[in-house]
């Protein structure tokens, strides 16, 4: 399975644009990036995932390099509710999740 | 929408006692996943299913088992309990089909042994 890397913790002020990095060296060409992240103590939620293209949704923008050995979540318009843990996953090919150590995203007034 | 349901949210055992904790995936949603998480660790991959078979196995005890059934719904057994094994036990279904790595969580299942 591919490792990722990212920043233990990041800070950024509400309403501006959270930019979250991860690494993620090994990937294989037709393995997906996922991010998900984690309120304290819920269920950890889904944000978005792709191959190579940039994508975007109703909640964050993935931008994913060209050599796809990093990608970059980014969160446009920060608020306190997005304060979390936020996870880069590379998808095995089994399809099951592994969640390595995330970002600490603490956004703050 | 109807989500991930887990119960019980809260469970407190003593040492060496059994425990039982049960997943009801998303309706259509043919794949379960259980994984803990410990005081301050990352969620840890424990055991997966697929049409109630199982298809793939981290970082799951002995002592603990788990299945799925006709229904769907999915059952963690755990035996001998340890201190250690104190947590948050999550739950999450997906669709195969799909074939995607969206999972969804249920808010989990914590688990004190004393």
């Amino acid at each position: 399975d591919a490792k990722t890397t990212q920043p233990t913790s990041m800070d950024c002020a509400e309403g501006r644009a959270a930019n979250l990095p991860c690494n993620h060296s090994t990937i294989s060409g037709n393995e997906y990036v996922y991010w998900y992240r984690q309120i304290h103590s819920q269920g950890p939620q889904y944000i978005i995932h792709g191959l190579k293209n940039n994508e975007t949704n109703e909640m964050a923008s993935l931008i994913i390099t060209e050599d796809r050995k990093s990608s970059t979540l980014i969160l446009p318009h920060a608020t306190l509710r997005d304060t979390a843990v936020y996870y880069c996953i590379v998808l095995s090919n089994t399809g099951k999740l592994i969640f390595g150590q995330g970002t600490t995203l603490q956004v703050k007034p | 929408a109807a989500g991930v349901i887990q119960s019980p949210r809260h469970l407190i055992k003593e040492k060496r006692e059994t425990a039982t904790l049960k997943c009801y995936p998303i309706p259509r949603h043919d794949t379960v996943y259980w994984y803990q998480q410990g005081p301050g660790q990352d969620p840890q991959f424990l055991i997966s299913f697929y049409e109630k078979m199982q298809s793939d196995k981290g970082s799951i005890p002995d002592r603990f088992s788990a299945q799925q059934f006709s229904d769907y719904h999915s059952e963690l057994n755990m035996s001998s309990l340890e201190l250690g094994d104190s947590a948050l036990y999550f739950c999450a279904s997906s669709e195969r089909q799909k074939n995607t790595g969206e999972l969804f969580f249920g808010e989990g299942s914590r688990l004190t042994v004393l």
